[in-house]
């Protein structure tokens, strides 16, 4: 149990275009959802939090307009990179908690390639 | 916010003996301490946790001590084995919050 997956697993996009990610629960409801960012060898940074029904909340440092998160329902959100540019590629992963408040599970990770 | 400090960020060890990572935390309300291992371009898989209510946890050759009043928690692994190789993450939560992470340490398990 306790299976979170994302899409996609790799995307390569040019500059200006938009991408989105989605995050999924599998087997389980999960109330709120986070979005991390992992630069090459570096720890994993949080960028928001989602919770279902209402606006992410978005770490200090993490411009809103720019990645837009939607967390529709129990098991979906969506983080849109929006006018990516190359420094914004990176390893996005997502942590699904479920209704118990129980640890997170992550996702796969998300590997974008902004040329 | 809470802020997480891991230490080493690099640790070679020969194959078969222990390994020690270290951590300390900010905030006194986090209760939750996870260890993540994470391989090359894969997600960080929990390896073993902690809560606040316990100060000792063991799962085979992996233990994770923890000193809520000095605000340090540490992972313990005996017997190391080359498939130990891999970036360890401490990390420390406040219940249902978000989970904070360190910085990482990279072991390399030498044969």
């Amino acid at each position: 149990g306790a299976v979170v997956s994302q899409h996609p697993s790799w995307v390569i996009c040019k500059s200006g275009t938009s991408v989105k990610i989605e995050c999924r629960s599998l087997d389980f409801q999960a109330t709120t959802m986070f979005w991390y960012r992992q630069f090459p060898k570096q720890s994993l940074m949080l960028m928001a939090t989602s919770n279902e029904g209402s606006k992410a909340t978005y770490e200090q440092g993490v411009e809103k307009d720019k990645f837009l998160i939607n967390h529709a329902s129990l098991t979906l959100s969506t983080l849109t990179v929006t006018s990516a540019h190359p420094e914004d590629s990176s390893f996005y992963i997502c942590s699904a908690r479920d209704l118990r408040g129980e640890r997170g599970f992550f996702g796969p990770g998300t590997r974008l390639t902004v040329l | 916010g809470e802020n997480v400090e891991q230490h080493p960020s690099t640790l070679s060890v020969q194959e078969g003996d222990s390994a020690v990572i270290k951590c300390t935390y900010s905030d006194s309300a986090s209760n939750y301490f996870p260890w993540y291992k994470q391989e090359l371009g894969k997600r960080p898989q929990l390896i073993i946790d902690i809560r606040s209510n316990v100060g000792e946890k063991k799962d085979q050759r992996i233990a994770v001590t923890l000193n809520k009043t000095a605000k340090h928690f540490s992972l313990h692994i005996t017997e190391t084995q080359p498939e130990d190789s891999a970036v360890y993450f401490c990390a420390a939560s406040k219940g249902d919050d978000k989970i904070i992470f360190g910085k990482g340490t990279r072991l390399h398990i030498l044969p």
